[in-house]
């Protein structure tokens, strides 16, 4: 079946510090991968997404790059904000008639200190 | 637009009780479905729906039923509440896949 495995965490930085959160992926075809962001009380919302192999999503500083070669979608963004703190979900939607379906990570609780 | 609204956004129940988790979307998606998110497990699929009239088995459906008689709404029904279906729980809407999928802000339920 379908699977995604993303870092654990709690991760926590400094403002202005680089961030990676890493997401590999298990899934026949050619599933489309996502990055869910939840700040804290509320829903998840989506941050960014990709469809097909070497596209690149990117949102509000953040980037992930569809790479299927290593099965990874890895959430990167150069310089992290107080604001950023939240929990960060990859998943993925896979092709094919079930295609609708989110299968998710656990989860990666980012913290950023000023 | 509201865009997908739940509720209650909080519910305490007894074991063995009953109760509706309600959903509504007003974006005119045929595709509505329900997650439920426990600590350290991620979100995991309930039910899912593609249209009116049309439901499925997510990958935990044991406990839950729901139905689909209208485009906009999507209730998720707790037959016998059990202490293990204590989670918080989102609605979800999209227009297909690889669409982006709206969610709902929750519903944390407790089973004493």
């Amino acid at each position: 079946g379908n699977s995604v495995t993303q870092m654990e965490g709690p991760v926590t930085l400094s403002e202005e510090a680089f961030l990676t959160i890493n997401c590999t992926y298990t899934a026949t075809g050619y599933p489309s991968l996502f990055w869910y962001v939840q700040y804290p009380g509320e829903g998840l919302q989506l941050l960014l997404k990709a469809t097909k192999a070497d596209d690149k999503g990117s949102n509000k500083g953040f980037e992930a790059t569809y790479r299927k070669e290593t099965t990874s979608f890895h959430l990167e963004k150069g310089s992290v904000q107080v604001s950023d703190s939240a929990v960060y979900f990859c998943a993925l939607s896979a092709s094919g008639g079930s295609n609708y379906k989110l299968t998710f990570g656990k989860g990666t609780l980012l913290t950023v200190n000023p | 637009n509201a865009g997908v609204t739940q509720t209650p956004k909080f519910q305490v129940l007894k074991t063995g009780q009953s109760m509706t988790l309600q959903c509504a979307q007003d974006m005119n998606h045929e595709y509505m479905s329900w997650y439920r998110q426990d600590p350290g497990m991620g979100l995991r699929l309930i039910h899912y729906s593609v249209g009116a009239g049309i439901t499925d088995q997510g990958e935990v459906p044991n406990g839950y039923n729901v139905s689909r008689s209208t485009t906009e709404d999507f209730p998720l029904r707790l037959l016998s509440a059990a202490p293990s279906q204590t989670s918080v729980y989102f609605c979800a809407s999209g227009a297909g896949a690889p669409d982006t999928q709206y969610f709902g802000p929750g519903t944390r339920l407790t089973v004493l």
